[in-house]
């Protein structure tokens, strides 16, 4: 897997916008970036992914540099329910299937 | 409600049991993945399944035997258990064939080793 870096740790008001920051610059041409979130002691949900393009969906938006390096995840307005730990990860594939390998990821804690 | 079940939610059980954790999905994947979460740690990859063939074993000692009878059903049969395995531990699925799918896991199993 592509190794990604985030900052452990963040905080954001709610009601403005979460932007998550990943480093990502060993990524090969093929492998996407993905975001997960765990909330406490739950599994993980998908969030959403992208290879080149930006990317949103009804959670979020993914943004990736031109030389895809890096991304930022945007949560336009967060809500204390988006508390939780996110991953940022870059799957490899084994015989087909996605080895999906978490880091530590960020802890994003949205204040009131 | 991700459509990836695992039973029990919960199961403590002493050092000389032996039990197993059931996962089980209908969305038509082909992939399944058992993670092991220690307190506080990042989720661990233990086991890959792909289309019911084992295509990684990240090290597990062998106390952790999985079973993949189906593409649908994953099953981690655990026996001689030391407390340091106490965890939560997840299943996911995903569609194989390339790396623009994603995973959906399980709520997990909290197992306690006493």
């Amino acid at each position: 897997d592509a190794k990604t870096t985030q900052p452990p740790s963040m905080d954001c008001a709610e009601g403005r916008a979460a932007n998550l920051p990943c480093n990502h610059s060993t990524i090969s041409g093929n492998e996407y970036v993905y975001w997960y979130r765990q909330i406490h002691s739950q599994g993980p949900q998908y969030i959403i992914h992208g290879l080149k393009n930006n990317e949103t969906n009804e959670m979020a938006s993914l943004i990736i540099t031109e030389d895809r390096k890096s991304s930022t995840l945007i949560l336009p307005h967060a809500t204390l329910r988006d508390t939780a730990v996110y991953y940022c990860i870059a799957p490899s594939l084994i015989q087909g299937a996605q080895k999906l390998v978490f880091g530590q990821g960020t802890r994003l804690t949205i204040n009131p | 409600e991700t459509g990836v079940t695992q039973t029990p939610r919960h199961l403590v059980m002493g050092m000389t049991n032996k039990k197993s954790l059931k996962c089980e999905q209908h969305l038509g994947h082909n992939a399944m993945y058992w993670y092991k979460q220690s307190a506080k740690k990042p989720l661990e990859l233990m086991f890959v399944y792909n289309f019911k063939e084992q295509t990684e074993n990240n090290s597990v000692p062998s106390r952790f035997s999985p079973e993949c009878p189906n593409s649908s059903h994953l099953f981690l049969h655990l026996h001689t258990l030391q407390p340091e395995d106490s965890a939560l531990y997840l299943c996911a699925s995903s569609q194989r064939g390339g790396l623009g799918t994603e995973a959906f896991f399980g709520q997990g199993t909290r197992l306690t080793v006493v």
